[in-house]
């Protein structure tokens, strides 16, 4: 069945430091991917998609492409800030539309 | 255009009682989804529903959980004899459509808690 991996958390970076936060994904066909982020006490915001192979999604700064070859998703941002500090999560839509989910990953970034 | 509104935010309830959880969708949004999430766990898929219709409830528990979307007011997820294990975060979002085109766009979540 469809699936989605990403790293473990918590991930702890400086300020303006580089990220990557890894996703790979298990699938039939070729799924939309996305990456949410959830801010403290706040509700999962979509922060970028792709559609297609190849495709690059990029949002604030954030941007990640989506590779067939690899089944990988990986959200990267060159140089985090303090605002950053959320929970990331990777997912997937399946054939019926419905969203598949990573675990989150954890990020705090420290000033 | 306020965004997805659920309430309460958090609930508790004694092993045994019914819990109640209210999505208000998007305004024009006529799609509604629910997922769970356990602690340490990611979201999991619960329920799809349009105006009056279940659509797809394929992630639903059989027994003791329902949901309904009724032509006017919010969508209610509702769970009867709650257990230990139902402790979860509960998220829906909703949609003017279906498919990869259209954003699903969450609210805040209600925190369950049984005792």
């Amino acid at each position: 069945g469809n699936s989605v991996t990403q790293m473990e958390g918590p991930v702890t970076l400086s300020e303006e430091a580089f990220l990557t936060i890894n996703c790979t994904y298990t699938a039939t066909g070729y799924p939309s991917l996305f990456w949410y982020v959830q801010y403290p006490g706040e509700g999962l915001q979509l922060l970028l998609k792709a559609t297609k192979a190849d495709d690059k999604g990029s949002n604030k700064g954030f941007e990640a492409t989506y590779r067939k070859e690899t089944t990988s998703f990986h959200l990267e941002k060159g140089s985090v800030q303090v605002s950053d500090s959320a929970v990331y999560f990777c997912a997937l839509m399946d054939s019926n539309y419905q969203l598949i989910w990573g675990a989150g990953t954890k990020l705090i970034i420290k000033p | 255009n306020a965004g997805v509104m659920q309430n309460p935010r958090h609930l508790v309830r004694r092993r045994g009682q019914e819990a109640r959880l209210r999505c208000s969708p998007m305004k024009g949004h006529s799609h509604v989804y629910w997922y769970r999430q356990l602690p340490e766990e990611g979201l999991k898929f619960m329920v799809y529903l349009q105006k009056e219709n279940i659509i797809d409830e394929s992630g639903m528990p059989k027994e003791r959980f329902s949901a309904e979307f009724p032509k006017e007011g919010p969508s209610i997820l509702r769970i009867q004899q709650v257990v230990r294990g139902d402790s979860a975060a509960y998220f829906c979002a909703s949609s003017p459509g279906t498919g990869s085109l259209y954003e699903q766009y969450f609210g805040p979540g209600t925190r369950l808690t049984v005792t």
